[in-house]
């Protein structure tokens, strides 16, 4: 069964950093493009970029390229989101997610919750 | 960007009922659109990709269907586990972008 847990969400302050994981199992990890994408508390859905499945490659929302940064680390199935400088818009519940190959994210992590608030 | 607009926000429908979602690109999209549930919990699922074809285990009742700018979903006999969040993504051009959502009630 492929099962995606993201962690390290919580409340932050304006203008800190903060690294989501994602553990990913039920599949071979390394075979995978990963995404992430976020929803607002006003239900919109964004995508916020993905990586290759050999970590070679990432590709970005341009509104987020400047803070957000994608990895993955292949060797633990893990993948990361690794947030700077966020500001209030940042609110959101963050989904880790499998990407096929039309680009169709496949599966879904249950979501992890940032709150950007002073 | 590419502008998904999705149509209407919420719908109330009744068990049984035919109901139809629509999805409009800011510009042509080549069926690249994938269509998605979220249920209550929060849970999120895909049932259609590149416009009409249905995820694996998604019910016969799901259908998509378009092309151009014009994509939609039909659910043909509504369930009450089909009373959910729905939207649409298009993958023609980066950055991947979806549609605003379409929130099924039960009327």
């Amino acid at each position: 069964e492929v099962q995606l847990v993201e962690s390290g969400g919580g409340l932050v302050q304006p203008g800190a950093s903060l690294k989501l994981s994602c553990v990913a199992s039920g599949f071979t990890f390394s075979d995978y493009w990963m995404s992430w994408v976020r929803q607002t508390p006003g239900k919109t859905m964004e995508w916020i970029g993905d990586i290759k499945y050999d970590g070679s490659y990432t590709n970005y929302a341009p509104s987020l390229k400047n803070r957000f940064t994608i990895s993955r680390d292949n060797a633990k199935s893990t993948l990361y989101l690794q947030m700077s400088n966020v500001r209030s818009e940042d609110t959101a519940t963050y989904y880790c997610t499998r990407t096929d190959n039309n680009y169709c994210f496949d599966y879904w992590g249950q979501g992890v919750m940032v709150t950007v608030s002073s | 960007d590419i502008q998904m607009t999705q149509t209407p926000s919420s719908m109330p429908a009744s068990l049984g009922e035919r109901v139809t979602i629509s999805c409009r690109a800011s510009q042509g999209i080549s069926n690249y659109l994938n269509w998605y549930q979220q249920k209550p919990d929060g849970t999120i699922k895909p049932l259609i990709y590149y416009t009409s074809n249905l995820q694996s285990g998604v019910p016969s009742r799901f259908s998509g269907s378009g092309s151009g700018t014009d994509y939609s979903l039909t659910i043909s006999s509504l369930e009450p586990e089909d009373f959910a969040m729905y939207y649409c993504q298009q993958y023609d051009s980066s950055p991947l972008t979806f549609g605003s959502g379409t929130k099924l009630e039960i009327k």
